[in-house]
């Protein structure tokens, strides 16, 4: 099972502020994603990553930015926060092989943005 | 992309009784298909999943079943508990890694 955490936990910001939410893994996984979960709890890929230098956009478009410099570590950014941009944030990982598939979830960030 | 469809979206269950939470998905090129548990507060934890090349699978009191010609499967959590109650995902994956959600069941085990 894999160790994955996210820092903050809870963020309350005000509107124009650059944030970043932190995300951190310890078993070497190769593959890290951002999922966005709304209210309605239905979760949305926002960014991926298959290794170090290697970041895509996910299947709802984000205004947010990710980077991948080292392979524990997959911070989201958030260049200017606004309103429409509070959401919970959910940061997973997956290793190679036959368990590519199996992604492994941190506790999240939920984001208000005011 | 791939569509996952879940239902119901909130079920309500008699400690010890069973639940069954039904999915469909829209690519029939999809070929992992995870279960996960999601706890108030806590980010979702994999449960159990199967791959396109098994009908069913079984971990204790949690099953999950396949069927691709019709492109749906299933969770069933028989004998259920208090601590059952929680928001469980379906999501289907092609070969990309990605993995597409459903929208989620709420499952409330009564006392």
């Amino acid at each position: 099972e894999a160790d994955i955490y996210q820092t903050p936990r809870y963020l309350v910001i005000g509107t124009g502020k650059k944030i970043t939410l932190e995300c951190s893994q310890t078993m070497g996984h190769d593959k890290m994603y951002w999922y966005q979960q709304d209210p309605g709890m239905e979760l949305h890929l926002i960014h991926y990553s298959y290794g170090v230098n290697s970041t895509e956009k996910g299947d709802l478009s984000s205004e947010s930015t990710v980077s991948r410099i080292r392979t524990e570590h997959f911070p989201l950014t958030l260049e200017s926060a606004r309103p429409s941009h509070t959401s919970q944030y959910l940061c997973a990982s997956s290793e190679t092989g036959n368990r590519a598939y199996e992604q492994y979830f941190g506790p999240g960030t939920r984001l208000t943005v005011t | 992309g791939e569509n996952v469809e879940q239902h119901p979206s909130t079920l309500s269950v008699q400690e010890g009784d069973s639940a069954v939470i039904k999915c469909t998905y829209s690519d029939s090129a999809s070929n992992y298909f995870p279960w996960y548990k999601q706890e108030l507060g806590k980010g979702p934890q994999l449960i159990i999943d199967i791959r396109s090349n098994v009908g069913e699978k079984k971990d204790q009191r949690i099953a999950v079943t396949l069927n691709k010609t019709a492109k749906h499967f299933s969770l069933h959590i028989t004998e259920t508990q208090p601590e059952d109650s929680a928001v469980y995902f379906c999501a289907a994956s092609v070969h990309d890694y990605k993995l597409s959600f459903g929208a989620g069941t709420t499952v409330t085990v009564r006392a």
